[in-house]
């Protein structure tokens, strides 16, 4: 079946603007996750959604960043005002449930702030 | 105490030969550690996965092993081939039940030479 599913791959901006990226997650899947990897780093979690709540918000950098999930299924992560440290690839995973359940990564958004 | 830390940064081994990756974790909270493999342009997906209980966890050519005491776990690749190259995260659950929010080595980026 499908996987996560990333839009876009790619996106540039210029800093000071806003960006919003989407996450498609396996169907089914009642929790979804989004992290940030920047160049040659492990990944950092961001933010973690249980259905449509998102019960833990802890690795938002800054109040720059939003994220929200509808009909528990898409995602859309906000960045706003972006800066130059935002560029980095976001990847969304999702799982059946928070235990004990594998992750499922889609392959991200390369986000680059010129 | 929140960090996993993960070595060698990279890795050179011969077609058939071993490859060993090293991580090291302070905070004794967490609970599930898992691997993940990561190729150019795509999501990082799941290799393996070890709980504390457990001293050795085998998947065909991928062993995890966990030394508790000295908060140390590693994966070895046996007979490792061509096609193993890539980026292998280590990570480590924070518990509370949540086997998806991890906590990330920097990764080491493996190639197998031919």
């Amino acid at each position: 079946g499908a996987g996560v599913s990333q839009s876009p791959s790619n996106k540039v901006t210029e800093k000071g603007k806003d960006v919003e990226l989407r996450c498609d997650p396996i169907s089914g899947h009642t929790a979804l996750y989004w992290y940030r990897q920047r160049l040659g780093q492990g990944l950092e979690f961001l933010i973690y959604f249980q259905g449509n709540s998102a019960p833990d918000k802890s690795g938002l950098p800054s109040d720059r960043f939003s994220a929200e999930r509808t009909g528990e299924s898409v995602s859309t992560l906000t960045i706003q005002r972006t800066q130059q440290e935002d560029s980095a690839v976001y990847l969304c995973a999702s799982s059946l449930w928070t235990g004990n359940s594998p992750l499922h990564f889609g392959n991200g958004t390369r986000l680059t702030v010129t | 105490q929140q960090q996993v830390k993960q070595s060698p940064q990279s890795l050179i081994v011969q077609k058939g030969g071993i490859s060993i990756i090293n991580c090291a974790y302070e905070n004794t909270a967490f609970d599930y550690f898992p691997w993940y493999q990561q190729f150019p342009g795509k999501g990082p997906a799941l290799l393996i996965a070890i709980r504390p209980d457990v001293s050795e966890k085998k998947e065909g050519r991928f062993t995890i092993s966990f030394n508790k005491s000295a908060k140390q776990f590693s994966l070895h690749i046996m007979d490792s081939q061509p096609g193993d190259s890539a980026t292998y995260f280590c990570a480590a659950s924070i518990g509370s039940g949540n086997t998806g929010k991890l906590i990330f080595g920097q990764g080491t980026t493996l190639q197998v030479k031919p």
